[in-house]
């Protein structure tokens, strides 16, 4: 099993429309989780961190639950600027100190017009 | 937020010659800085973790003779591809982790990237 498992997409969805994302992650000591946005032949973006509450920044709803090991993505009224591979990141409980993340492939998400 | 710059953007070099890639944190002093390298349509692959004044931590199977890294300073990391041949051709991303004390988790905030693609 994947560290951190993704569906890979494409996504291609209108604008305007919402849509979500799921990753699952196979290390339950795992305590960050993350966001990041990557756009094509650029470096990833963090776009949130995902806190065990949830959290919302203006379009963009982040959810974490523990029990099933999910992380998920909301994006509402999507913008042609969301077109972007989403990327979910975890850090690696093995290493103590400054910890290592662990990259999820991504997933593909295109905004039509 | 934090910038990290990295340079140069891109270079492409001969099989044989060595490459030193330079990563920078422009606003902050980052204690540990990570190299990584990307394939296309793969995800981001740690290679290794450096801290400053001290040696790299490498992952398994990154050979530290091959990629050499010197963390020399708080705002300076480099990664030198030595004797690169064409399978080193990737796009190699540093980032920069603020210390715990200020963020709230270990936010790591990426360099532009830099291709390389060796002939």
């Amino acid at each position: 099993r994947k560290e951190v498992e993704q569906d890979p997409g494409p996504f291609n969805v209108p604008e305007g429309a919402t849509v979500a994302f799921n990753c699952t992650y196979s290390n339950s000591a795992s305590q960050s989780f993350f966001w990041y946005r990557q756009d094509c032949r650029k470096e990833p973006k963090l776009l949130m961190s995902v806190y065990s509450s949830g959290n919302e920044d203006g379009r963009f709803t982040a959810q974490l639950n523990r029990a099933s090991q999910y992380i998920s993505l909301l994006i509402r009224d999507s913008k042609l600027s969301d077109s972007a591979t989403y990327l979910c990141v975890v850090n690696d409980p093995r290493y103590g100190g400054n910890e290592k993340l662990t990259f999820g492939t991504g997933t593909r998400l295109t905004i039509i017009p | 937020g934090a910038v990290v710059s990295q340079h140069p953007s891109w270079v492409i070099c001969k099989s044989g010659t060595s490459v030193k890639i330079e990563c920078r944190s422009l606003d902050f002093q980052a204690t540990t800085m990570f190299w990584y390298r990307q394939f296309p349509k793969q995800s981001l692959m740690l290679m290794a973790t450096s801290n400053e004044g001290s040696k790299a931590t490498y992952e398994q199977g990154v050979e530290k003779d091959k990629f050499l890294i010197n963390h020399a300073s708080l705002t300076l990391s480099t990664l030198t591809v030595t004797s690169a041949h064409p399978e080193d051709s990737s796009f190699y991303i540093c980032s920069a982790s603020l210390a715990p004390f200020l963020a709230a988790t270990y936010e790591q905030y990426f360099g532009p990237g830099t291709r390389l693609t060796v002939t």
